[in-house]
Formats: structure tokens, C-alpha cells, sequence
């Protein structure tokens, strides 16, 4: 069964500063990489989202993302971070194109410092 | 911009209760999900349904729960006889071609 990591459960970085969060994944091929943003008592938007080509994926609000079929990793960058960006983050895995269920990581929450 | 509502944002009920969270899914998406996040935990996929059926569940989802679209924007969540570790915030999600979109979520409290 697939699974996915995030190793870092809370980050915290000063407002302007450069971001990276970390996301292993586990699935004996390649699969559907997603990153989701939740902020307090909301639901969970999409941020971006890996299917096949081009592994460095863009994003909204300025996040990207690198696709590490090597690595079997799935971080997601920022070059700048802003304030707004304080949340939790979830990296998720899918399976099967279609009626693919998606598997979550455990989360990264997010301290913006100003 | 389309997106998937839920009802009701908070429902608290006694354990033993039935309750039913309801989701309105984008109107020309076809797969549709229900996930659950306990406080502090990852969300979990409950159930994903398809074409008027299940087409996989999780080992969370027994007997108790059950999905049903019993019109055509509707999409609910039954819990027949709810328990204490039922409290959890559900999320409804919804997909059309590619990515899920997800509701607000209704949190169940259960005492």
C-alpha cells in the first residue's frame, strides 16, 4: 500500500524567507502527488499537483514543487514566504487515475515569524 | 468559481445517535469522497463513490457508515449509531477530471 511521509511537523521561518517541506512518498510506481493547505478551521484547497512531464510543478500562490522519482520525494518550495502562508500542510499520494482515494502525510504546520 | 459545500459546519450529538452530513459536490464532477480528520491527526479516506455505487472503502468504514446521492446534487454521510471515537472533522471532496476538491468540512462532536 502507498504511503507518504512528512518529516517535519512544525516549521517555523521569518516572513520573506525562502521555504521547503519536505514529502516522501512510498508506491512501487510512479504516482499522483498532490499538496494541499489547510488553515485553521477551513477546508483543504489545492495547491499543486504532479501527474506526469515536467517534474517541477507551479503552483498558487507562488509554490512549486519537484517531483524526485529518485528520491522518491515531493517537496514543496517558496522563494519567499508571507504571512498568509501560516497553515498546515499535507502532502498526499494517488494511486489508480480515475477514482483514485487519496493518502495524506501527517502534516506540516507552518509559524510565519514577522 | 464552482466548489463543494457542506452541512452542517458543526453537529454535536449523544453517542448511540444516528446522524447524516450532507455535501453538495461541483454539479458536473463524478467521483465522489468522504475522508475524515480526527484533531491532530492526518485525514483519512473513508469512502470513494462512483457511477451510484461504492467503489472502495476503507477498513474505517463498517457497517455504521453508509453513503447514499439520493438525488443529483446531493451526496451524504450516515453514521447509524454514533460512538465517542466517531468525533472528527468529515470532509467531502468531489473530482472531475484530475484533482479532488475538497467542502469545508462539518465537525462532529459526539458525547
Amino acid at each position: 500500500a502507498q504511503s507518504v511521509t512528512q518529516p517535519d511537523i512544525h516549521i517555523t521561518v521569518s516572513e520573506g524567507a525562502s521555504l521547503e517541506l519536505r514529502c516522501n512518498y512510498s508506491y512501487g510506481a510512479t504516482p499522483y502527488l498532490f499538496w494541499y493547505v489547510q488553515s485553521p478551521g477551513q477546508g483543504l484547497q489545492l495547491l499543486l499537483k504532479y501527474f506526469s512531464g515536467d517534474t517541477l510543478v507551479q503552483g498558487i500562490k507562488g509554490f512549486e514543487a519537484e517531483f524526485k522519482r529518485s528520491q522518491s520525494s515531493f517537496n514543496l518550495r517558496k522563494p519567499s514566504v508571507h504571512w498568509s502562508d501560516a497553515a498546515e500542510y499535507f502532502c498526499a499520494v494517488g494511486v489508480n487515475f480515475g477514482n483514485e482515494k487519496l493518502t495524506f502525510g501527517t502534516g506540516t504546520r507552518l509559524t510565519i515569524i514577522p | 468559481e464552482p466548489e463543494v459545500t457542506q452541512t452542517p459546519s458543526h453537529q454535536v450529538t449523544q453517542m448511540g445517535q444516528e446522524v447524516i452530513l450532507r455535501c453538495v459536490p461541483i454539479s458536473n464532477h463524478l467521483y465522489f469522497y468522504w475522508y475524515r480528520q480526527i484533531l491532530g491527526q492526518k485525514v483519512e479516506f473513508l469512502v470513494s463513490f462512483y457511477n451510484n455505487e461504492i467503489s472502495e472503502k476503507s477498513e474505517i468504514f463498517d457497517d455504521q457508515f453508509s453513503v447514499e446521492r439520493p438525488d443529483g446534487s446531493n451526496f451524504t454521510l450516515k453514521i447509524r449509531s454514533t460512538k465517542l471515537e466517531d468525533s472528527a472533522m468529515y470532509f467531502c471532496a468531489s473530482k472531475g477530471r484530475y484533482e479532488q476538491y475538497f467542502g469545508p468540512g462539518t465537525r462532529l462532536t459526539v458525547t
